[in-house]
């Protein structure tokens, strides 16, 4: 069956660091990928997506690229603020438009000022 | 944007009792919703898909007969933990499902709700 396997955390990094996330899936047939990012006390909320091979998805600098190839979509931001400081999921969904989500174990990310 | 709603927010229960949790799309109509349990540090584990006017689907190992699931109309959706024990104290999370023409849609997610039973 369908699968999403994230790196596990916690990672910390300093204000202004290079963030990778990395992300693999298992999947058949031809699934849209996520990223949601959960903030401390809140709900999840959809940070970007990608539908297709090759597609870059892209939100509050935050880029993810879907690489059919290597079944990857890993997380990556070129400069991260304390802001930034959250849970975040790598998911998957059947690519028949059915909605149904499969979610990565999350990473949590700590960003210190 | 689209909201979804669940209510309650937090609930503590004693064990053998009953709980409802309600999700509700705020601006939009879903046909079909999902349920998600976090255990505390962990993932979403989708329990169940949730379509109005049908039986929900269930995933496998997840009990029917302990979370009663009813979609009864196109913007609510309840999930019923009956007789619930302190094993069931967890995250419950629901998301909507809101689609547009052509079929290309997005799911909206609640802002969850917490059970503990004591």
């Amino acid at each position: 069956g369908n699968s999403v396997t994230q790196m596990e955390g916690p990672v910390t990094l300093s204000e202004e660091a290079f963030l990778t996330i990395n992300c693999t899936y298992t999947a058949t047939g031809y699934p849209s990928l996520f990223w949601y990012v959960q903030y401390p006390g809140e709900g999840l909320q959809l940070l970007l997506k990608a539908t297709k091979a090759d597609d870059k998805g892209s939100n509050k600098g935050f880029e993810a690229t879907y690489r059919k190839e290597t079944t990857s979509f890993h997380l990556e931001k070129g400069s991260v603020q304390v802001s930034d400081s959250a849970v975040y999921f790598c998911a998957l969904s059947d690519g028949g438009g059915g909605f149904k989500t499969i979610f990565g174990a999350g990473t949590r990310l700590f960003v210190k000022a | 944007g689209a909201v979804v709603s669940q209510h309650p927010s937090w609930v503590i229960c004693k064990s053998g009792t009953s709980v409802k949790i309600e999700c509700r799309s705020l601006d939009f109509q879903a046909t079909t919703m999902f349920w998600y349990r976090q255990f505390p540090k962990q993932s979403l584990m989708l329990m169940a898909t949730s379509n109005e006017g049908s039986k929900a689907t269930y995933e496998q190992g997840v009990e029917k007969d302990k979370f009663l699931i009813n979609h009864a109309s196109l913007t609510l959706s309840t999930l019923t933990v009956t007789s619930a024990h302190p094993e069931d104290s967890s995250f419950y999370i629901c998301s909507a499902a809101r689609t547009s023409a052509g079929g290309i849609g997005e799911l909206f997610f609640g802002e969850g709700s917490r059970l503990t039973v004591l």
